[in-house]
């Protein structure tokens, strides 16, 4: 059993929608993580968490909107979002740098 | 950059069968770790080996640091073992760590 855990699994929006990814951990980890993975590709790093704090943020567009309330939490907030942002989307955590990574179920997300 | 390369790409065994599954990188790396993606899109992490030998029951790792490349060996396969094996390394020491492009694995009863 993962101890990441992520909602939902399962997410179907429309172009005009607002959705939120939702990431959870209990593991005391400092760092969190926000991957997303295409068809038969690995996973692409999009944002970094660090003690709460924005760390990374791998030229995401703005229409993905991440935030750590706090440090066991991490949202993914969705808007405009187009077909092609249709992916597996992953959240990961671990202990700061150099640290084995954890990562939650996925949430699966298309875009109609 | 890093490159990190996986080998081979596709794998199709028998049950019962083992391989090895191979993953060379360009440059000294912090660290190195082994994922399992199953079909449902779960990745467990099997291994965190910078350097070494690692076993956990029918899975075992060895990465040899100073020749660049890590092996993962799966023994007496089992159809739970399919999936998409991806090698990652920690290059710069920043939380981005750098993927091989996966070895898939299918294990047929």
């Amino acid at each position: 059993d993962t101890e990441v855990t992520q909602t939902p699994k399962h997410l179907v929006m429309g172009m005009t929608n607002k959705k939120s990814l939702k990431c959870e951990q209990h593991m005391g980890h400092r760092a969190m993580y926000w991957y997303k993975q295409k068809a038969k590709k690995p996973p692409e790093l999009m944002f970094v968490y660090s003690y709460e704090k924005l760390s990374i943020n791998e030229s995401v567009p703005s229409r993905f909107s991440p935030e750590c309330p706090n440090s066991s939490l991490l949202n993914l907030h969705l808007h405009a979002l187009q077909p092609e942002d249709s992916a597996l989307y992953l959240c990961a955590s671990s202990h700061p740098v150099g640290n084995t990574i954890y990562f939650g179920e996925g949430s699966w997300l298309t875009v109609v | 950059g890093i490159q990190v390369e996986q080998s081979p790409p596709d794998l199709i065994l028998q049950e019962g069968a083992n391989s090895t599954l191979r993953c060379n990188f360009s440059d000294s790396v912090n660290n190195l770790q082994w994922f399992h993606q199953n079909p449902w899109g779960q990745l467990i992490n099997l291994f965190y080996i910078p350097s070494g030998t690692k076993q956990n029951g029918r899975l075992s790792a060895t990465t040899v640091a100073t020749e660049r490349y890590s092996l993962l060996y799966i023994s007496s396969s089992q159809t739970t073992d399919s999936g998409v094996y991806f090698c990652a390394v920690d290059y710069y020491s920043n939380y981005q760590l750098i993927w091989g492009a996966g070895t898939k694995l299918i294990i047929k009863p």
